[in-house]
C-alpha cells in the first residue's frame, strides 16, 4: 500500500495502558481517516481530518484521540486502553478522481488489549 | 450505522465460475465502490459506479447499480485462485460529508 505507512504493525497492550498509532501518508493529501475493522461489523469511522490542524469525530469516536499536527500525518491515541478496544486499525487517504472520492488504505495495526 | 449490507457473508466457488456479490444501501448515493481485502492487507479500491450510471465495467470486473431499489452488484468472472479475498461496498452518501460508509463484506473463496 505504497503512499500510506501504518506503524506499529502489531502491538499488545494492558488494559489502562496508553499508545498511539501513526498513520504517514506521502501523497500530500487532505483528508485522511482512523477506521477499525472487527469480525462481522466491516469497517467503521473513528475519527477523520480534512487538513493540517483539523480533526472531527466519526461513528465510533469514543475511548479515541487524534490529532493531525502536521499535514502528513494523522495520530490515533488510545489514552486507557480496553479489551473492546482489540481491533485492526486501519488509516486512509482521500484521493479525488473526476470528482469522485476514492480512500487509499494502509496496511493495518493489529492492537491486543489483554 | 452500516449503509452497506453484503450477501452473502460467504461464497465458496471452483476456479473458473463466476462470482456474484450484492450489497444493498439505505440512504442516496453519489455513488457506489466496491474493495477488495486480501487476508492480512489493507483494502484496494477496484471500481466505482455513480449514481446516474447502471452498468460499468473493468476487466473480469462488471458492476451494476439500480438507485431505485438501492442495491447493487459485483460480478467477478472466471474467477481465480488469486482473487480469493473479502469484498466491500461502500457509498459515498448525499450527505455523508466526504466520509464512505463500508458495508460488513463477502469472503469469497475461490477453489483450485
Amino acid at each position: 500500500n505504497a503512499g500510506v505507512t501504518q506503524t506499529p504493525k502489531f502491538r499488545v497492550l494492558k488494559t489502562g495502558q496508553s499508545m498511539t498509532l501513526l498513520c504517514a501518508q506521502d501523497m500530500n493529501h487532505e483528508y485522511m481517516y482512523w477506521y477499525r475493522q472487527d469480525p462481522g461489523m466491516g469497517l467503521r469511522l473513528i475519527h477523520y481530518s480534512v487538513g493540517e490542524g483539523t480533526t472531527a469525530k466519526g461513528e465510533v469516536p469514543d475511548g479515541y484521540n487524534v490529532s493531525r499536527l502536521k499535514k502528513q500525518n494523522f495520530l490515533l491515541g488510545l489514552e486507557s486502553a480496553a479489551p473492546s478496544q482489540t481491533s485492526v486499525y486501519f488509516c486512509a487517504v482521500r484521493e479525488v478522481f473526476s470528482g469522485a472520492n476514492v480512500l487509499t488504505f494502509g496496511a493495518g495495526s493489529r492492537l491486543t488489549v489483554l | 450505522s452500516q449503509q452497506g449490507e453484503e450477501d452473502p457473508q460467504a461464497l465458496s466457488i471452483q476456479e473458473g465460475e463466476n462470482a456474484t456479490m450484492n450489497c444493498s444501501y439505505k440512504t442516496s448515493i453519489n455513488n457506489l465502490q466496491w474493495y477488495r481485502q486480501n487476508s492480512g492487507r489493507g483494502l484496494v479500491h477496484l471500481i466505482l459506479i455513480r449514481s446516474n450510471e447502471r452498468e460499468k465495467h473493468s476487466g473480469r470486473l462488471r458492476v451494476t447499480l439500480d438507485t431505485s431499489k438501492k442495491s447493487s452488484s459485483l460480478l467477478i468472472t472466471a474467477s481465480r485462485a488469486a482473487d480469493t479475498a473479502s469484498y466491500f461496498c461502500a457509498t459515498d452518501r448525499v450527505q455523508g460529508a466526504q466520509k464512505l460508509v463500508f458495508g460488513q463484506g463477502t469472503r469469497l473463496t475461490i477453489n483450485p
